[in-house]
C-alpha cells in the first residue's frame, strides 16, 4: 500500500544545532504539506507545496526554518539553529492533484523532534 | 486564532456504547470536514469525511453529523470498541484553498 515516508522517526538534537527532516510524498501527489504537532495541540500548517512551488508558507518561521521541494517530489524541512520550543512531532502529508473534496491528505508516521 | 475547535480533551466510554466526538469551527468559508484517528507515536490517519451539502455521512460503525447553520459537527461511533481509543481530531478546508485546518484532538478512551 502506498505511503508517506519520513525520516528519521525520532531525533533528539541540542538547541543552537541545525536539523533536517525528510519527506518522500506517496507516488503522484502534487501537493505537500509539512504541519508540526505540539504535544497536547492539533496539526499547524507549516508550509504547503504544489508540485516544486510553495503556495503557502505564511506559518513558517522563516529566521530558522527552511523547507524545499526541489523536484516536486520528496522534500526536506530544515531548522538551524533548533530551540527548545521546537520540540514537536513534524507530520508529513500529501494529497493528489486538485484534491480537496471527497479526498483527503495521506499523513506520514511523523519524525518526533526532542531538543535538549 | 483557532478556527477549528474540540473542547473535550478526554472522552471515556464503556464498551459496546456509543462514543460521540464533538467539534465546532468558526470559518463559514470552510465547505469540506474530515476526522482523523491518531495513535501515539504516529501520524494521523483519515477516518471520515462530508462535505456541506450533507448532513450526514456513515461508513460502517462510524457516523458524522454536520449543523452547519450551528458550524458544529460530530462523530458518533457505535458500538464502541477498545481499538478505537486513540486521539480523533477533527480537521476543515476552506471552500478557497486545499489546507486542512486541524482541532486540538479529543482523546478517546474505550474500556473494555
Amino acid at each position: 500500500e502506498a505511503e508517506v515516508a519520513q525520516s528519521p522517526r525520532y531525533k533528539i538534537t541540542e538547541k543552537s544545532q541545525a536539523v533536517a527532516f525528510w519527506c518522500d510524498p506517496i507516488s503522484g501527489h502534487a501537493t505537500l504539506y509539512w504541519y508540526r504537532q505540539i504535544l497536547g495541540q492539533g496539526p499547524e500548517l507549516l508550509v504547503q507545496f504544489q508540485d516544486e512551488s510553495v503556495v503557502d508558507d505564511s506559518q513558517l518561521p522563516k529566521d530558522r526554518f527552511s523547507a524545499e521541494r526541489l523536484k516536486g517530489v520528496d522534500s526536506t524541512l530544515k531548522i538551524q539553529p533548533a530551540e527548545l520550543g521546537d520540540s514537536a512531532m513534524y507530520l508529513c502529508a500529501s494529497m493528489v492533484r486538485g484534491g480537496r473534496m471527497n479526498t483527503e491528505a495521506f499523513f506520514g508516521q511523523g519524525t518526533r523532534l526532542t531538543v535538549v | 486564532d483557532q478556527q477549528v475547535k474540540q473542547n473535550s480533551p478526554s472522552l471515556s466510554v464503556q464498551e459496546g456504547r456509543i462514543s460521540i466526538l464533538n467539534c465546532d469551527y468558526t470559518n463559514s468559508m470552510f465547505d469540506y470536514f474530515l476526522w482523523y484517528k491518531k495513535y501515539p507515536a504516529e501520524g494521523p490517519t483519515f477516518l471520515i469525511s462530508i462535505s456541506s451539502i450533507k448532513d450526514k455521512n456513515e461508513d460502517g460503525r462510524f457516523t458524522v453529523f454536520l449543523n452547519k447553520s450551528a458550524k458544529h459537527l460530530s462523530l458518533h461511533i457505535v458500538p464502541s470498541q477498545p481499538g478505537d481509543s486513540a486521539v480523533y481530531f477533527c480537521a476543515a478546508s476552506p471552500s478557497t484553498g486545499n489546507q486542512f485546518y486541524f482541532g486540538t484532538g479529543t482523546s478517546l478512551t474505550v474500556i473494555p
